[in-house]
């Protein structure tokens, strides 16, 4: 299995543009989620899915953000627009189940630069 | 309130020797799970060990085992015999299964953990 899948590994953009984070869980995971990590506020979960459908998006930050899972196999995160203290890295994970032995499995994250 | 704490922002360890990583958290729900992820420099979040509430014994895997102390909310990571490869930091993390709750895990703020040759 490939894992979670993320792309980009970086993106550099301005003030103002239009960011799209792409990510693909692993096959049969029926969990989504996207965290970001900031050195000031750690990792915070922004939303989670379940079966394609968004579960909790109370860590949304504002309507800036907003996330999408249109198949089993793909997930996009939009900035729009996108501001300097949106720059962190932004995770993906998925997850067979919630409860149990299931430890997330996370991508190799999005290190988003917003200049 | 559903709180992990970390309270080591920074450890050393010789090589091959044991290190404990201190973890504490706060939940009003009976039943939780408790995990440990290590994050290296080159940034991926890497699972490491888990331990259910109602688990009557601590979790181990490979080098890696949980201290698990209910009563005191404690679940600190204890890795045995350091490697340089250990060099990271490391964050506990707990998902509370109590309604409302169920798939968020929350981290702790993470400790930053170096192995010296």
């Amino acid at each position: 299995d490939a894992g979670v899948i993320q792309s980009p590994r970086h993106e550099v953009t301005e003030m103002g543009q239009e960011v799209t984070l792409r990510c693909k869980p692993i096959s049969g995971h029926d969990y989504l989620f996207w965290y970001r990590q900031t050195m000031m506020r750690g990792l915070e979960l922004l939303i989670y899915f379940n079966n394609n459908v968004p579960i909790d998006d109370s860590g949304m930050p504002e309507d800036r953000f907003s996330a999408k899972m249109p198949n089993a196999s793909f997930s996009t995160l939009k900035i729009q627009p996108s501001e300097p203290r949106d720059s962190a890295v932004y995770f993906c994970a998925s997850s067979p189940k919630l409860r149990g032995n299931y430890g997330y499995t996370f991508g190799s994250g999005t290190r988003l630069t917003v200049v | 309130a559903q709180k992990i704490t970390q309270t080591q922002p920074g450890m050393f360890v010789q090589e091959k020797e044991a290190v404990t990583l201190d973890c504490t958290y706060d939940t009003s729900d009976p039943s939780y799970g408790l995990f440990w992820y290590k994050q290296p420099s080159s940034g991926e979040m890497i699972f490491l060990i888990y331990q259910g509430s109602y688990d009557q014994q601590n979790a181990t895997e490979g080098r890696y085992s949980l201290n698990f102390q209910k009563a005191r909310k404690s679940a600190n990571l204890v890795i045995s015999a350091s490697q340089l490869g250990d060099s990271a930091m490391y964050f506990c993390a707990m998902r509370p299964h109590g309604s409302g709750n169920t798939g968020k895990l929350i981290f702790g703020q993470g400790t930053t953990l170096q192995v010296k040759p």
